[in-house]
């Protein structure tokens, strides 16, 4: 079965420090990874995604990933902390045994401190 | 467009009484996804739905839980005699087809007092 953890519940960065988000995944199969954002009383809204082309993966707000296979991680990394930047992070992976649903890690809350 | 909006986006009710939350997903998307999300933790499948069929509803927790989808646009998740623990936030998202990006709305939050 496919898992993702995410180490750090919280992570503190100042403003205009590098950002760096980790997780690992557990699957089988070539997953798809994905790592949403989480605005405070907002949705989930995707930063970007992993569908087994390009293994650095570039999404929205100057955020980054790299998929590396012979670590089993998916670390998402932005190079310069904006304030507008805190929030709670989400890993996740999309389970390939029966129906494609998400499986979420528990998530990485940033404060971004000025 | 339009995203998934989902009402109402805070429900307080008493333990044991009947609630009702909406979701309306985004328009021509046929899959529609329904998740919760307790504090602290990342949000966990309950029921996919492609067009008016219930396609898995392997993660929901018990009975008392129930959704539908009757025209395969709007959706409907029903909690009945609810406990305490279902208190948590409830999303729904959508995807234009089954294996595709899955769009998220932003949530209703239930209290169950």
């Amino acid at each position: 079965a496919q898992s993702v953890t995410q180490l750090g519940s919280h992570v503190s960065v100042s403003e205009g420090a590098l950002v760096l988000l980790r997780c690992n995944y557990s699957s089988s199969v070539p997953p798809y990874l994905f790592w949403y954002v989480q605005y405070p009383n907002q949705g989930l809204q995707l930063l970007l995604k992993y569908t087994s082309a390009a293994t650095l993966v570039k999404g929205i707000n100057g955020f980054e990933a790299e998929f590396k296979k012979s670590e089993t991680s998916f670390h998402l990394t932005k190079p310069s902390a904006h304030m507008s930047d805190a929030a709670e992070y989400f890993c996740a992976v999309f389970s390939t045994s029966g129906t494609y649903k998400y499986i979420f890690g528990t998530g990485t809350r940033l404060k971004v401190l000025a | 467009g339009a995203g998934v909006s989902q009402t109402p986006s805070n429900k307080v009710t008493e333990k044991g009484k009947y609630v009702e939350l909406r979701c309306d997903p985004i328009s021509g998307h046929t899959a529609l996804y329904w998740y919760r999300q307790s504090l602290g933790q990342g949000p966990e499948f309950l029921i996919y739905f492609q067009g008016t069929g219930a396609a898995d509803d392997s993660g929901l927790p018990n009975d008392r839980f129930f959704a539908v989808r009757p025209e395969g646009s709007v959706s409907t998740l029903k909690i009945q005699r609810t406990e305490r623990g279902d208190s948590a936030v409830y999303l729904c998202a959508s995807s234009l087809e089954y294996q595709e990006t899955q769009y998220f709305g932003p949530g209703t939050r239930l209290l169950v007092l």
